[in-house]
């Protein structure tokens, strides 16, 4: 199975700074059609997980764009251009090049 | 608005069984993969099944392959996870998950 490596594990923010998180995958996740399949989440406290950013760098419906993902390959990185009280909570990166499906860790993300 | 909602979970001892449900809503359910993916207290995402939209294509994660049984009703856009053999380590909330689309979960407890 691929695994996935977050890094780091938490992060303290103040208000208005930028944040990034990174994410390692074990092998490329680049498919022959072209499409890199890398996710971002962020699971709010109590809640289930949303989508960020699909296919590496693509935001979801309804995202901010403070909010952007990049990356290649097996390297990849999610930044957040400046954090906001409502970005609190841990952020997953995902592969679903094939099965099964792998997560990150997660990054904790609070305020300070 | 695509709706997905998980029921079914509930407090059960080791060795028991349980089915936990997930009704899909403001989709064409029987376009979709959907996977169950598995969230332990205070720990990260775990991906537990996977099934194809015609249900050709399934897929466990070993850790429940065996014990776990993935299907869909397709006309009554519904999607199930029939549990047995539980164990503590299966306590999670279990979430059905179509991508981008998450459910609020359900929560499954094995304990005496």
């Amino acid at each position: 199975e691929i695994v996935m490596t977050q890094t780091p594990v938490s992060l303290s923010v103040t208000p208005g700074q930028p944040a990034s998180i990174s994410c390692k995958s074990s092998q490329s996740l680049l498919h022959s059609d072209g499409k890199t399949y890398l996710y971002w989440f962020l699971q709010n406290p109590g809640q289930s997980p949303q989508l960020l950013i699909y296919e590496v760098s693509n935001r979801f419906s309804g995202v901010p764009d403070r909010f952007s993902g990049s990356g290649s390959g097996t390297d990849f990185t999610l930044k957040i251009s400046r954090v906001e009280a409502e970005d609190v909570g841990v952020y997953y990166c995902m592969q679903s090049l094939q099965p099964p499906l792998t997560f990150g860790g997660g990054t904790k993300v609070e305020i300070k | 608005e695509v709706r997905l909602v998980e029921s079914g979970g509930g407090l059960v001892k080791p060795g028991g069984s349980l089915r936990l449900s997930c009704a899909a809503s403001g989709f064409t359910f029987s376009d979709y993969g959907i996977n169950w993916v598995r969230q332990a207290p205070g720990k990260g995402l775990e991906w537990v099944s996977f099934i194809g939209s015609s249900s050709r294509y399934i897929y466990y994660a070993d850790s429940v392959r065996g014990r776990f049984t993935i299907s869909r009703d397709n006309p009554k856009n519904s999607l199930f996870l029939q549990m047995s053999s539980l164990r503590a380590e299966d306590t999670a909330m279990y979430f059905c998950t179509r991508g981008a689309y998450w459910g609020p979960g359900t929560l499954v407890t094995v304990s005496s």
